[in-house]
């Protein structure tokens, strides 16, 4: 079975610094990871994927995450915070065990950014 | 291309009442799936679908049915509304359900209420 942990519920940085939002996966099976932002009010977009390629993975509006297998972890990094930011974000893991993909989503962590 | 649309947007029903969400794209993605999103919770999938006429159960599907009788439209019914029943619904499509790697696509969502 697979399974996502969002390590923080809420993390709060100030404009400018840089952000880390931690995920750590339990997988049987190489998986695919993602992170997906949601604005308040709004649908899921995408940031980035990681699909057993390289590593480190770019993601838009200059969030990238490193897949790290030896450590179950795939954290979202970000060198400066925007208010633009501010929203929730989720990890999802998805390593088609079943034949079929199914995801599974972490609980979310909130991204408060101040002025 | 409209993408993922969903309708309505706001709903709220009394206990007991039935209605279905829509849920359309017009990507021709195979694979289409309802997630429930709770506070705290992340989102978790209700019912999938990898092709017409073909469905399956996620980790929440009591009290919720589906049907796909095209590749476009994926409904999603509430047969007797509880107040449990009270959250977001998202629904999303990828082009395939067999490639895990695939990105899935999502609408906006349906807010729903249920008193």
């Amino acid at each position: 079975a697979q399974s996502v942990t969002q390590l923080d519920s809420h993390v709060s940085v100030s404009e400018g610094t840089p952000v880390l939002l931690r995920c750590n996966y339990s997988s049987s099976y190489s998986p695919s990871l993602f992170w997906y932002v949601q604005h308040p009010n709004k649908g899921l977009q995408l940031l980035l994927k990681y699909t057993s390629a390289a590593t480190l993975v770019k993601g838009i509006n200059g969030f990238e995450a490193e897949f790290k297998k030896s450590e179950t972890s795939f954290h979202l990094t970000k060198p400066s915070a925007h208010m633009s930011d501010a929203a929730e974000y989720f990890c999802v893991v998805s390593d088609g065990n079943s034949g079929y993909s199914t995801l599974t989503f972490g609980k979310g962590t909130m991204l408060l950014v101040s002025p | 291309n409209a993408g993922v649309t969903q309708t309505p947007k706001f709903q709220v029903l009394k206990t007991g009442q039935s209605m279905t969400l829509q849920c359309a794209q017009d990507m021709n993605h195979e694979y289409m799936s309802w997630y429930r999103q709770d506070p705290g919770m992340g989102l978790r999938l209700i019912h999938y679908s990898v092709g017409a006429g073909i469905t399956d159960q996620g980790e929440v599907p009591n009290g919720y049915n589906v049907s796909r009788s095209t590749t476009e439209d994926f409904p999603l019914r509430l047969l007797s509304a509880a107040p449990s029943q009270t959250s977001v619904y998202f629904c999303a499509s990828s082009y395939s359900i067999s490639r895990f790697s695939d990105t899935q696509y999502f609408g906006p969502g349906t807010r729903l209420t249920v008193l």
